[in-house]
C-alpha cells in the first residue's frame, strides 16, 4: 500500500552542486507531477508528465529537469542548486480520464540550498 | 489566467467551534473544484471535491458547496476537534489541462482544546 514515495526526505545542497529527488508509484497511474511548496505560497507546479516518455513544463520549470522513462518513476533534477530553490518537494500522481482529476501526494522532500 | 483565492491565515479556535474558510476562484473554463488538507510533516490529501455547479462535497463533517454564480467553494464544519489541525487548500482544475491543479495559498487551522 506504498502510493506516492519519495527520496530523500530532507537534503542539504551547497550552492551549484546538483541533486536528484526520486518519485515512484505503484498505482499504474499515467499522469504524474512534482510541485513545490514555500511559505504562504502554496503550491507551485514545476513539470508534469501524461505517460513515459512525455513531459512538459509546468508553471515554474526554470533549474529544473526531469524524465519519464516508466510509468512507475518520474525524477525531478536539480542542476545547479540555488538558494531560490529552497523548498519542500512533492510528488503527485493521477489515473487521469474518468476520475475528475483527484491527485495522490507523496510525504515530501524538504531541500535547503546554503 | 486561472487563480484560487482563500482566506488568510492562521485560523484559531476552540474546540467544537463552526469553521469556514472562504475560496473563490477565477477560470475561463468550467472548473472542478477540490479541497485539500495536509496534516503536519504530510503530504496533500484530498478532503472532498465538487465537479459541477451546485454539488456539495462532503467528508469527515466538512462540507462545500460549488457556487457558480458566486464563484465560491467555501469549506465549512459545525464542529471542529483538536485533530482537524492541518493547512487546507482549495484547488482548481480545468477540463482538458492534463488533471493539473491551481491551488490557493492554504490557510493554517488550529485548533485548541
Amino acid at each position: 500500500n506504498a502510493g506516492v514515495t519519495q527520496t530523500p526526505k530532507f537534503r542539504i545542497l551547497k550552492i551549484g552542486q546538483s541533486m536528484t529527488l526520486q518519485c515512484a508509484q505503484d498505482m499504474n497511474h499515467n499522469y504524474m507531477y512534482w510541485y513545490r511548496q514555500d511559505p504562504g505560497m502554496g503550491l507551485k507546479l514545476i513539470y508534469y508528465s501524461v505517460g513515459a516518455g512525455i513531459t512538459d513544463k509546468g508553471e515554474v520549470p526554470n533549474g529544473y529537469n526531469v524524465s519519464r522513462s516508466t510509468t512507475e518513476d518520474f525524477p525531478l533534477r536539480l542542476e545547479l542548486a540555488a538558494p531560490s530553490q529552497t523548498s519542500v518537494y512533492f510528488c503527485a500522481s493521477s489515473y487521469g480520464q474518468g476520475n475528475t482529476g483527484e491527485l495522490f501526494f507523496g510525504e515530501g522532500s524538504r531541500l535547503t540550498v546554503l | 489566467g486561472d487563480s484560487v483565492t482563500q482566506m488568510e491565515g492562521p485560523v484559531t479556535l476552540s474546540e467544537e467551534a463552526f469553521l469556514t474558510i472562504n475560496c473563490t476562484y477565477t477560470a475561463t473554463g468550467y472548473p472542478s473544484l477540490f479541497w485539500y488538507v495536509q496534516y503536519p510533516g504530510e503530504g496533500l490529501q484530498l478532503l472532498l471535491k465538487a465537479t459541477k455547479a451546485d454539488d456539495k462535497g462532503s467528508n469527515k463533517g466538512f462540507e462545500a458547496t460549488y457556487r457558480k454564480e458566486t464563484t465560491s467553494f467555501h469549506l465549512e464544519k459545525g464542529s471542529v476537534q483538536v485533530s482537524d489541525s492541518a493547512v487546507y487548500f482549495c484547488a482548481l482544475t480545468l477540463r482538458g489541462s492534463n488533471y493539473k491543479l491551481t491551488f490557493g495559498k492554504g490557510t493554517l487551522l488550529t485548533v485548541n482544546p
